[in-house]
């Protein structure tokens, strides 16, 4: 059965340094998000993407974040400068419908000290 | 704005007890609502949905039924098992914004043989 993997699968870097969060979708989708979920907390939204642009972020999504499908593979989450705050469990969905039924990773777990 | 809240956990149960998860929402309109179970080491994996009023869901003797007098979709099994063990998580979602999903925090399950 098609699943979406992430890469890695646990993260740790020092706070100010980039990192770049991977995500391989299912072959055949078109939309694509980003969740985190810090520890304890709710599942948030970060971003969708659909065509090749956002079509949505939420107020987490700042200029500190991008995303990116450098190919017709894989679909990134880079954070530029990396907060304590940025520590927390980050999830990539896809799907084929865009109406909710989405398609989750197993996460990177991000650590940032 | 949309949100959902869920029961806390954690739930331990004994094989073969009922289960019910509760999860409430607010929102506008006519959104769908989910339900998504995490197993250990994997990702997000939808387990049932409802896309209208009095709706059910359901899934691997897994049912919700979508209120909307009480703005609810509780998760319910009459007989859980220790595969069943997992974490589940309450979602919101509407198709017109390209399927940017509203979490709760989740609630782990752990059913003891």
């Amino acid at each position: 059965e098609p699943e979406v993997t992430q890469t890695p699968s646990h993260q740790v870097t020092q706070m100010g340094q980039e990192v770049i969060l991977r995500c391989v979708p299912i072959s055949n989708h078109l939309y694509f998000y980003w969740y985190r979920q810090i520890l304890g907390q709710k599942v948030e939204f970060l971003v969708s993407f659909y065509n090749n642009e956002i079509s949505e972020k939420s107020e987490i999504f700042d200029d500190q974040f991008s995303v990116e499908r450098p190919d017709g593979s894989n679909f990134t989450l880079k954070i530029r400068s990396t907060k304590l705050e940025d520590s927390a469990m980050y999830f990539c969905a896809s799907s084929g419908t865009g109406d909710g039924e989405q398609y989750f990773g197993p996460g990177t777990r991000l650590t940032v000290t | 704005g949309d949100s959902v809240t869920q029961m806390e956990g954690p739930v331990t149960l004994s094989e073969e007890a009922f289960l019910t998860i509760n999860c409430t929402y607010t929102a506008t309109g006519y959104p769908s609502l989910f339900w998504y179970v995490q197993y250990p080491g994997e990702g997000l994996q939808l387990l049932l949905k409802a896309t209208k009023a009095d709706d059910k869901g359901s899934n691997k003797g897994f049912e919700a039924t979508y209120r909307k007098e009480t703005t609810s979709f509780h998760l319910e099994k009459g007989s859980v098992q220790v595969s069943d063990s997992a974490v589940y998580f309450c979602a919101l979602g509407r198709g017109s914004t390209l399927g940017r999903l509203y979490f709760g925090r989740g609630t782990q399950l752990t059913v003891w043989p």
